[in-house]
């Protein structure tokens, strides 16, 4: 299968920062990646879709402002948690599809924690 | 709203034993299955994906598809411990702004114990 990386696979951070997370898909051209988030013993929630060179797709309920996607090339997309809170603790997941959206390959995750 | 439904677990079965899974899915336009693992703590790897109504084999895991009905199963033969996880059912919907996406069913905690 497609391998995707993702780093940093944890951060800590204060409540008002701001924090990045990347994803990079290493043996393929990821056209289309996906950004999730799971809350414990919850399953996948869908955030976004982004798109290389075009604006992100949000899903209802995830504020575009707060949560800045960007996929800057076939290979990166990047989430921004600006202003972060307690709230926005989670498991952050990114995910890649090369030409054929059908299968996704998921990275190995960024725990993000909020103090 | 478009809605995967899986067997609520947990589900325990024996070491050696098979395993049954199953999801039901809300929207008939669905063209892609996929099943996911997940252990504790970490993301989802992909085990199974199934386009067409049917088996799939692949190794101990059995993937099965009815269209008709809106279900989609997974069976593990021969279960091992490592195969404790939530297996989380996923299903991809066709046309529109739902192009691409997945969407997950709750997940079943399997429980193999020796």
């Amino acid at each position: 299968g497609a391998v995707v990386s993702q780093h940093p696979s944890w951060v800590i951070c204060k409540s008002g920062t701001s924090v990045k997370i990347e994803c990079r898909s290493l043996d393929f051209q990821a056209t289309t990646m996906f950004w999730y988030r799971q809350f414990p013993k919850q399953s996948l929630m869908l955030m976004a879709t982004s798109n290389e060179g075009s604006k992100a797709t949000y899903e209802q309920g995830v504020e575009k402002d707060k949560f800045l996607i960007n996929h800057a090339s076939l290979t990166l997309s990047t989430l921004t948690v600006t202003s972060a809170h307690p709230e926005d603790s989670s498991f952050y997941i990114c995910s890649g599809g090369d030409s054929s959206p059908h299968e996704q390959y998921f990275g190995p995750g960024t725990r993000l924690t909020v103090t | 709203q478009k809605e995967v439904e899986q067997n609520s677990g947990p589900l325990s079965v024996p070491e050696g034993a098979i395993a049954s899974l199953n999801c039901t899915y809300s929207d008939r336009v669905s063209q892609s299955f996929f099943w996911y693992r997940q252990y504790s703590g970490k993301s989802p790897e992909l085990i199974m994906s199934i386009y067409s109504n049917g088996d799939k084999e692949d190794g101990r895991f059995t993937a099965q598809l009815n269209k008709a009905s809106q279900y989609v199963s997974l069976l593990i033969r021969d279960s091992q411990p490592s195969d404790s996880a939530t297996y989380l059912c996923a299903v991809n919907y066709a046309g529109g702004t739902s192009y691409g996406k997945l969407t997950f069913g709750q997940g079943t905690i399997l429980t193999v114990h020796p």
